[in-house]
């Protein structure tokens, strides 16, 4: 299973576009990439996915360079709501990465 | 429809006793998925089941942790013996296909297990 690497913790503002990178340097040709947001107290719940180029959906966007050796979830102008712990999963067809780590946790204050 | 559930919702138990935890999935998901979250850390893969058979046991950490699940439904996760470090969050998720990465896991609210 690829590792992934994200920062432990981010801080951001109301209203600014915050963009969360997770490097997966060992990433398989059939791996696809996931992230997962868990506010406190809940289970994680599916943002994104995607496999390269560009993912957009009504809440955040996936960008995955041509060597997909890391990807970036975007999510803009975030609100107070969006302060939660985001992680990036890598895995694919060939099994399924079960690997949440530590995850990113986003703190957004006014 | 209905999400994943899960009960109780907190269980305080004492070190020694036996608990057991239950997972309702999805209605039609096939796959089935326990980790446990202790306070401040990530999720910690437990068990995998894909239909009733449990083809990834790799994560339960001793022989005091087992789970079952009947009818490709309802699932037990039992912990024999409970110690303070079996404290944590208890989470259960389900996916629709048969474990594919790809497939979305759906979560449960959890269960908060604490042992004096």
């Amino acid at each position: 299973l690829a590792k992934t690497t994200q920062p432990i913790s981010m801080d951001s503002y109301e209203g600014q576009e915050v963009n969360i990178t997770c490097s997966h340097n060992n990433i398989a040709t059939n791996d696809y990439i996931t992230w997962y947001q868990q506010f406190p107290s809940q289970g994680p719940r599916f943002i994104i996915q995607g496999y390269k180029t560009k993912v957009t959906n009504e809440v955040a966007s996936l960008f995955i360079p041509a060597d997909r050796k890391s990807s970036t979830l975007s999510l803009p102008r975030v609100s107070l709501s969006d302060t939660a712990v985001y992680y990036c999963l890598v895995g694919g067809s060939t099994g399924y990465a079960l690997n949440f780590g530590k995850g990113t946790s986003l703190l957004v204050t006014p | 429809g209905a999400g994943v559930s899960q009960s109780p919702s907190n269980k305080v138990t004492e070190k020694g006793k036996d608990v057991e935890l239950r997972c309702d999935p999805i209605s039609g998901h096939t796959a089935l998925y326990w980790y446990r979250q202790s306070l401040g850390q990530g999720l910690e893969f437990l068990i995998y089941f894909q239909g009733n058979s449990a083809p990834d046991k790799s994560g339960l950490p001793s022989d005091r942790f087992s789970a079952e699940r009947t009818g490709g439904s309802v699932s037990t996760l039992t912990i024999q013996r409970t110690q303070q470090e079996d404290s944590a969050v208890y989470l259960c998720a389900s996916s629709l296909t048969q474990g594919r990465y790809t497939d979305t896991q759906y979560f449960g609210p959890g269960t908060r297990l604490t042992v004096l």
